[in-house]
């Protein structure tokens, strides 16, 4: 089936830093997700992107929609402590039993 | 504030003992997920029902069992509870299903963390 590589999986960074994290694939996908997760809470929709090439913003968040439609990145820019938590990209799957696969996920800590 | 709800935000029980967990989605929508989610890990899809009817199901277990009410509430009943059961578990809603974007945009409620003793 579809499935959706984070990376880096952990990363730790200084506060007022920039941060990228990605996500990959194998499949094309036709949207892309990104979630983030604060501990012991519900994911959070942060951005979606519905076309090749999409580049759309959050606040200090930007995300991209890559043009081979296999990838996607997320830009942090000016980190700040309430960033921490786990981020998550997510697209749909138009096969086999499941609407939306998750990747694993990426870690942020931020060291102030 | 996501707008879906679910109750109760914990639980601690014993082994063999059967649950409930009640999601309400956001108002308006008609597609509920579960998804479990293991300490430290991804997220995992367990079914999904729309407008009262099952429409997708994922890994989940024959103990494990949901429906959606016609005022489309959803219940997630887990039985002959396992150790390995305790874990976090999310309903999350979408708008409508199959061509709208809104489709693909889930919403997660804050979640039930379910301890099993």
């Amino acid at each position: 089936g579809q499935q959706l590589n984070q990376s880096p999986q952990s990363m730790f960074i200084q506060e007022g830093e920039d941060v990228s994290m990605n996500c990959t694939s194998s499949s094309i996908f036709n949207t892309w997700l990104w979630y983030k997760q604060d501990p012991g809470e519900g994911p959070v929709l942060l951005i979606a992107l519905y076309k090749a090439g999409e580049l759309t913003s959050n606040g200090r968040l930007t995300a991209q929609f890559g043009i081979t439609r296999k990838d996607s990145f997320l830009n942090i820019s000016a980190s700040i402590p309430s960033d921490v938590g786990i981020y998550f990209c997510a697209g749909p799957t138009y096969s086999g039993n499941t609407p939306l696969v998750f990747g694993k996920g990426t870690r942020l800590s931020v060291i102030a | 504030d996501s707008g879906v709800t679910q109750t109760p935000k914990h639980l601690i029980t014993a082994t063999g003992q059967r649950v409930t967990l009640r999601c309400s989605p956001r108002s308006g929508d008609l597609s509920v997920y579960w998804y479990q989610q293991s300490l430290d890990q991804g997220l995992q899809f367990l079914i999904q029902y729309y407008n009262g009817e099952e429409r997708a199901k994922g890994n989940i277990l024959e103990r494990f069992s949901a429906q959606q009410f016609p005022d489309l509430h959803s219940e997630l009943n887990l039985s002959s509870l396992e150790l390995g059961d305790s874990a976090l578990y999310f309903c999350a809603s979408s708008a409508d299903i199959g061509g709208g974007r809104s489709y693909n945009e889930q919403f997660f409620g804050p979640g039930t963390r379910l301890t099993v003793l």
